[in-house]
């Protein structure tokens, strides 16, 4: 199965400051078949990027994606209060379906 | 719109079994796969498994093999998640979701039902 690690863990930055979110794939992803989502407390996620680097209907364009092979990354250009949440990517290319563990993206 | 809404919280003993209940609305409930997704207290998301609303075909996580059973009820455009042999670790929200593209199993998790919290403690 393929591994997705992600860092940092804990990710501490200003609003309207620049966050990059790296997740990393044991293996090459197929496809680049590569989601990311955000998840806020007693929510269910909610799907940002898919293909690596589409953005879903009405996410923001301060979201981004970026990266092929085993090394993606998600960037939120401008960190705005709402953003402030856990971020998981996911892996879609082989079975079974993994996540990464997580990076929180806490106030400073 | 798009909704899935799953059946309520439940509490159960080691051993026995629950059956989570995903009801869709706001689209063709055949033409879009639905995959489980669990998340214990405090912990990152778990990927159970996916089923086609279509054919019935499903794809389990090996962990969850031989204890998991997703079927669907097309008359009623519902998804069911049916977990056996409970055990404490068990414990967590279970989640359904639909891929975001009709007959492409490659993008999972565009809409998503509220979760269901399955709580195991004797």
């Amino acid at each position: 199965e393929i591994v997705l690690t992600q860092s940092p863990g804990t990710l501490s930055v200003s609003p309207g400051e620049r966050a990059t979110l790296s997740c990393r794939a044991s293996q090459s992803v197929s496809g680049n078949y590569l989601t990311w989502f955000q998840q806020k407390p007693g929510q269910a996620p909610r799907l940002l990027i898919f293909g690596a680097s589409s953005r879903a209907t009405g996410i923001p364009e301060r979201f981004s994606g970026s990266g092929s092979g085993t090394d993606f990354t998600l960037t939120i250009s401008k960190l705005e209060p709402e953003d402030f949440a856990v971020y998981y990517c996911q892996q879609c290319g082989t079975s079974p379906r993994t996540f990464g563990q997580g990076t929180k993206v806490e106030i400073k | 719109q798009v909704q899935l809404v799953q059946s309520g919280a439940e509490v159960k003993k080691p051993g026995a079994s629950v059956k989570v209940s995903c009801k869709t609305s706001g689209y063709t409930f055949v033409s879009y796969g639905i995959s489980w997704v669990r998340q214990a207290p405090g912990q990152g998301l778990e990927w159970m498994g996916w089923m086609s609303a279509y054919n019935g075909n499903t794809n389990y996580a090996q962990k969850f093999q031989g204890r998991v059973t997703m079927t669907t009820n097309t008359s009623t455009s519902t998804a069911y998640m049916e977990l056996r042999s409970l055990r404490s670790d068990d414990t967590a929200v279970y989640y359904c979701a639909r891929d975001l593209k009709a007959w492409n199993t490659l993008i999972q998790g565009a809409y998503w039902g509220q979760g269901t919290l399955v709580t195991v403690s004797s």
